[in-house]
């Protein structure tokens, strides 16, 4: 069984384009987060909500939109990509926001 | 606000040991994790400490001293397998934010 699942695992659009990457835990957790890791490997947290509600939000472009219909799915849409939007995105959950934290197997997004 | 620094790279041999540094300044300090990664993959959780000491899993060690603000993760019997990114990484006190180091990347040769 797949703790963390994210969709699609790979992404390939034209810029000016919407997408949505989707994430689903089945872990029971209570906080979910959206992480970027560039080329070089660093890994940015974007956003993080605890049972449904956003309490992380960290100077990420009003073109990026999580949302939460329920504490197991956290979706992300993206409006707009640019070139500079191409990266991994790292779907992760933990119990209560302090504790380790389970990655889903990412998204690799190449805007065009 | 949080800072956490580690090496870039490492390299080392294969059956040897090795020894990732990491230090860190939080506002508030609710322990210290390390995080394997895999290129291509997505980072798995290695170890977590939240008392100074040693914490012994197999190969794989983790070190913290609060007062210095330090962490190592020590790597014995090395692996070819081992050749992975390391992540260091503070949970902060507002709970769902991590800051996560950049990683060392470390590469095992034969």
């Amino acid at each position: 069984d797949t703790a963390v699942s994210q969709t699609p695992k790979y992404l390939v659009t034209q810029m000016g384009n919407d997408k949505s990457i989707k994430c689903e835990q089945n872990l029971g957790h209570d906080t979910m987060y959206w992480y970027k890791q560039d080329s070089k490997k660093f890994l940015k947290i974007m956003f993080s909500y605890n049972n449904k509600e956003l309490i992380i939000n960290e100077t990420v472009p009003n073109r990026f939109s999580p949302k939460s219909p329920d504490k197991a799915h956290l979706n992300l849409h993206i409006n707009s990509l640019e070139l500079g939007d191409s990266a991994v995105y790292f779907c992760a959950s933990s119990e209560q926001g302090q504790e380790t934290q389970y990655f889903g197997p990412g998204t690799r997004l190449l805007v065009l | 606000g949080q800072n956490i620094d580690q090496p870039t790279e490492m390299t080392a041999t294969e059956g040897a040991i090795v020894q990732i540094n990491c230090t860190y300044q939080t506002s508030g300090f609710n322990g210290l994790f390390w995080y394997q990664q895999h290129a291509g993959e997505a980072p798995t959780f290695l170890s977590y400490n939240v008392l100074d000491g040693l914490e012994e899993k197999g190969r794989f060690s983790s070190f913290l001293s609060r007062s210095k603000g330090y962490s190592y993760l020590l790597l014995k019997e090395l692996q070819m397998k081992d050749s992975a990114s390391y992540l260091c990484a503070s949970p902060h006190t507002n709970a769902g934010k991590s800051t996560f180091g950049d990683g060392t990347t470390l590469t095992v040769k034969p």
